[in-house]
């Protein structure tokens, strides 16, 4: 069975700075890495994902994740902070043709210190 | 184009009462999916669907949850004789097919509570 565990539901960054939300997944095959961004009162908008191409993955909003085997990591990173990056992050992992649906993380909450 | 979208946005309905919840995927996607998010639980898989047929139900939380889809696009989750911990967001995504790389698609989601 695969699972995912993002460390810390809150992260509180100064804007500008660096932004690290961790991620690691457990899976029994290849896994399929996705983050997902959801702002208050909306959908989940698909950031990035790793599908066995690159193991840097560049996404929208200038956020990147590199995909780590020998660690089963998959962390989101994005150099600069900006204040409309505050939402909640979720980090997912699919193993199969899709049966299973994803199965994601806790969340992590992004906050931006001005 | 037009996103997944889902209706009603909100529902408010009393105990025992029964509710249907309502996605219309994106035009092409064969695949779609049901989540429930709530505050306890996170996000969590229910239902897949690709084309009409739902090869796994075992997601659905009790035998008070049902899914359908016709035609290969609308689908319809109902949940009867509604309980307090049904109270959640659920979310409907879809994808352009069922693979496991493929990108779900999420709809705004319908905030349920039950009184």
């Amino acid at each position: 069975a695969q699972s995912v565990t993002q460390l810390g539901s809150h992260v509180s960054v100064s804007e500008g700075a660096l932004v690290l939300l961790r991620c690691n997944y457990s899976s029994s095959v290849p896994p399929y890495l996705f983050w997902y961004v959801q702002y208050p009162n909306q959908g989940l908008q698909l950031l990035l994902k790793y599908t066995s191409a690159a193991t840097l993955v560049k996404g929208i909003n200038g956020f990147e994740a590199e995909f780590k085997k020998s660690e089963t990591s998959f962390h989101l990173t994005k150099p600069s902070a900006h204040m409309s990056d505050a939402a909640e992050y979720f980090c997912a992992v699919s193993e199969s043709g899709g049966a299973d649906g994803l199965t994601f993380g806790k969340g992590t909450h992004l906050i931006i210190q001005p | 184009g037009a996103g997944v979208s889902q209706s009603p946005s909100n529902k408010v309905t009393e105990k025992g009462k029964d509710v249907e919840l309502r996605c219309d995927p994106i035009s092409g996607h064969t695949a779609l999916y049901w989540y429930r998010q709530s505050l306890g639980q996170g996000l969590e898989f229910l239902i897949y669907f690709q084309g009409n047929s739902a090869p796994d139900k075992s997601g659905l939380p009790s035998d008070r949850f049902s899914a359908e889809r016709t035609g290969g696009s609308v689908s319809t989750l109902t949940i009867q004789r509604t309980q307090q911990e049904d109270s959640a967001v659920y979310l409907c995504a879809s994808s352009r097919t069922s693979g496991g790389q493929e990108t779900q698609y999420f709809g705004p989601g319908t905030r349920l509570l039950v009184l």
